[in-house]
């Protein structure tokens, strides 16, 4: 089984909609980060949690909200997605102490909104 | 700001032919530098980084890379590129707020 699981692997939904994008891990990582990937811009980051109490704005927030249930849980939502919300996300942990900064991701899910 | 600069977009080169991938990144003081690789489909997987010490590190899969802070680069290397390797590779410094920020992306191609 995969370190960092994203569900759904693949999503598409309308204008408006609500959605929920699903991260758990099983590495015992406190540290857990949602990227978004557009071609030609690499990855952005929009949210990212250094424990369960701690929750972070990244650059690209707007239009997204995040929970961290557990240490080994990590949600993002989109409250009304919209279709410049069209992506690849994907989830990350890293170690908190030491801080090497290394990510290890989950295989992404592509978001579609029509 | 602190950022990081991949200047090349796309890179095509020959199965066997020697591959460098350019990154420069904006930073006060050294930071940690990593490369990631993605695989069609696939997440980010690290090649290789560094924190200190030995300018030149090596990673998995036969790539390295080298520091230098005189010119604010951090360039990937390998002496001979497989079929395989056609991935996406991103380059990635770890800022001083403890986030991690990616480059663009460098597309790399292998020609048969």
């Amino acid at each position: 089984d995969a370190d960092v699981t994203q569900t759904p692997r693949n999503r598409i939904t309308k204008t408006g909609k609500r959605i929920m994008l699903e991260c758990s891990q099983t590495k015992g990582h406190d540290r857990m980060y949602w990227y978004r990937q557009d071609p030609g811009l690499g990855l952005r980051l929009i949210y990212y949690s250094f424990d369960v109490k701690d929750i972070n704005k990244g650059e690209i927030s707007d239009g997204y909200s995040v929970s961290r249930q557990a240490q080994a849980k990590f949600s993002l939502s989109l409250e009304s997605a919209i279709p410049n919300q069209t992506a690849l996300y994907f989830c990350a942990t890293s170690r908190g102490t030491p801080n090497t900064g290394e990510l290890f991701f989950g295989e992404g899910s592509r978001l579609t909104v029509l | 700001a602190q950022s990081v600069t991949q200047p090349d977009i796309h890179i095509t080169v020959s199965e066997g032919a020697s591959l460098e991938l350019r990154c420069n990144y904006s930073y006060g003081a050294t930071p940690y530098l990593f490369w990631y690789v993605q695989s069609p489909g696939q997440g980010l997987q690290l090649l290789l980084k560094y924190f200190s010490g030995d300018t030149l590190v090596q990673g998995i899969k036969g790539f390295e890379a080298e520091f230098k802070r005189s010119q604010s680069s951090f360039n990937l290397r390998k002496p001979s590129v497989h079929w395989s390797d056609a991935a996406e590779y991103f380059c990635a410094a770890l800022s001083s707020a403890s986030k991690i920020i990616f480059g663009s992306g460098t597309r790399l191609s292998i020609r048969p």
